[in-house]
């Protein structure tokens, strides 16, 4: 059972509207990312925070935005979407110690601009 | 530069057709190896860790070796409910964050 939720699993919206992607993990992990995966290509880093008020772009340049007030909550925005944004977001935590504890996933947000 | 290279793209196995997925990575020190299935709309599951050459863990049908330069995902009387993409990861010193290959597409056909 997932301990880390994505809303919307699906969103079809028109080009320059604003969006909010939401995550939530209920772990109490410090660590959280953003990644973005288009069908068949790697994961790629656009986000990530290691707490409160902590937030760095990634190793992907994205036009979205994100902000961490709460540890459990972890909001990516778009503030004006467009086609080239289409793709699955997944949101990602980990706990603060040990290098070998994987990173928990969500299911996804895949969005699709029009 | 971190970076991991996944072989084959994709794989199609007979039901109890046992095989092995490929991970060539290169990074500056490595802090660990990480096996993910992903599932078809759905974020990646997490499989295994392995921090160090020689290394082995198994799960079910499942077990990754690995070496300095390679790892490997062993397959052993696969089932159709294994069918799906296997993601290799890996955590450097100079970074925290994973660097992921592009995965291999697992059908598994009865």
């Amino acid at each position: 059972e997932a301990d880390i939720y994505q809303t919307p699993r699906y969103l079809v919206i028109g080009t320059g509207k604003k969006i909010t992607l939401e995550c939530s993990q209920t772990m109490g992990h410090d660590k959280m990312y953003w990644y973005q995966q288009d069908p068949g290509m790697e994961l790629h880093l656009i986000h990530y925070s290691y707490g409160v008020n902590s937030t760095e772009k990634g190793d992907l340049s994205s036009e979205s935005t994100v902000s961490r007030i709460r540890t459990e909550h972890f909001p990516l925005t778009l503030e004006s979407a467009r086609p080239s944004h289409t793709s699955q977001y997944l949101c990602a935590s980990s706990p603060n110690y040990g290098v070998g504890y994987g990173y928990t996933f969500g299911s996804g947000t895949r969005l699709t601009v029009v | 530069e971190d970076q991991v290279t996944q072989s084959p793209e994709a794989l199609r196995l007979q039901e109890g057709e046992s095989s092995s997925l490929n991970c060539s990575y290169t990074v500056s020190g490595l802090r660990g190896l990480f096996w993910y299935r992903q599932d078809p709309g759905k974020g990646p599951e997490f499989l295994f860790t392995l921090y160090s050459a020689g290394e082995e863990k198994e799960k079910e049908r499942l077990k990754a070796t690995l070496t300095k330069k390679e790892s490997f995902l062993h397959i052993t009387a696969p089932k159709p409910e294994d069918s799906a993409t296997y993601l290799c990861a890996v955590r450097s010193y100079n970074t925290d964050k994973l660097i992921f290959g592009t995965g291999t597409r697992l059908q598994v056909f009865p």
